[in-house]
């Protein structure tokens, strides 16, 4: 089956730095990937549509200026919170439609960032 | 209203028991209906996906969509205790569009 890979995953960083999460498609092409945030006991929330060689489609009251997002190849995706806060602690969770199977959505496994 | 409804439990069943998951929708323009499976602290698992109403049987797990009641199940036949996990129904118009996830129901199957 297809495979979706996230690293780190986790990360613990102080208030004010920047971290980079990368999502990369492992045996297939992804020109779509999304990435999500999950708090606890709550749903996966969708942050934005990342579309490779272009820019990325942000969700109504995600800000794009605090995640950077970058799909530089059909296989690599990265999210960078930048000045992270205590309140972006949360898991995030990327995936990517397999462009032969487009009904399909594969999830990585998650990163799980908390903010000090 | 929340556009995918869920009960998020917790449901507790004995092993063998049969689950029934449900959630209800109210986007009619979802035509692509998908179960995913969530153990703790990991990403989602795709199970299951159907295009429009309609049954779909994989091994011990049974999707179920219903478009004129916005209504889906899932069932889990012999259940197991490494069935214990969280599980997200979801919805789309199709293609690349984003997918819209229930907030999950948590399933503990008791040895």
């Amino acid at each position: 089956g297809a495979v979706v890979s996230q690293h780190p995953s986790w990360v613990i960083c102080k208030s004010g730095t920047s971290v980079k999460i990368e999502c990369r498609s492992l045996d297939f092409q992804a020109t779509t990937m999304f990435w999500y945030r999950q708090f606890p006991k709550q749903s996966l929330m969708l942050m934005a549509t990342s579309n490779e060689g272009s820019k990325a489609t942000y969700e109504q009251g995600v800000e794009k200026d605090k995640f950077l997002i970058n799909h530089a190849s059909l296989t690599l995706s990265t999210l960078t919170v930048t000045s992270a806060h205590p309140e972006d602690s949360s898991f995030y969770i990327c995936s990517a439609f397999r462009t032969s199977e487009a009904d399909t959505q594969y999830f990585g496994p998650g990163t799980r960032l908390t903010v000090l | 209203q929340k556009e995918v409804e869920q009960d998020p439990g917790p449901l507790s069943v004995p092993e063998g028991a049969i689950v029934s998951l449900n959630c209800t929708y109210s986007n009619s323009a979802f035509q692509y209906f998908m179960w995913y499976r969530q153990y703790s602290r990991k990403g989602p698992e795709l199970l299951m996906y159907t295009y429009s109403s309609g049954n779909k049987e994989d091994g011990r797990f049974t999707a179920q969509v219903d478009k004129s009641s916005k209504y889906i199940s899932l069932f889990i036949r012999d259940s197991q205790p490494s069935d214990s996990a969280t599980y997200l129904c979801a919805g789309n118009s199709g293609g690349y569009q984003k997918v819209t996830f229930g907030i999950g129901t948590k399933l503990q199957v008791i040895p």
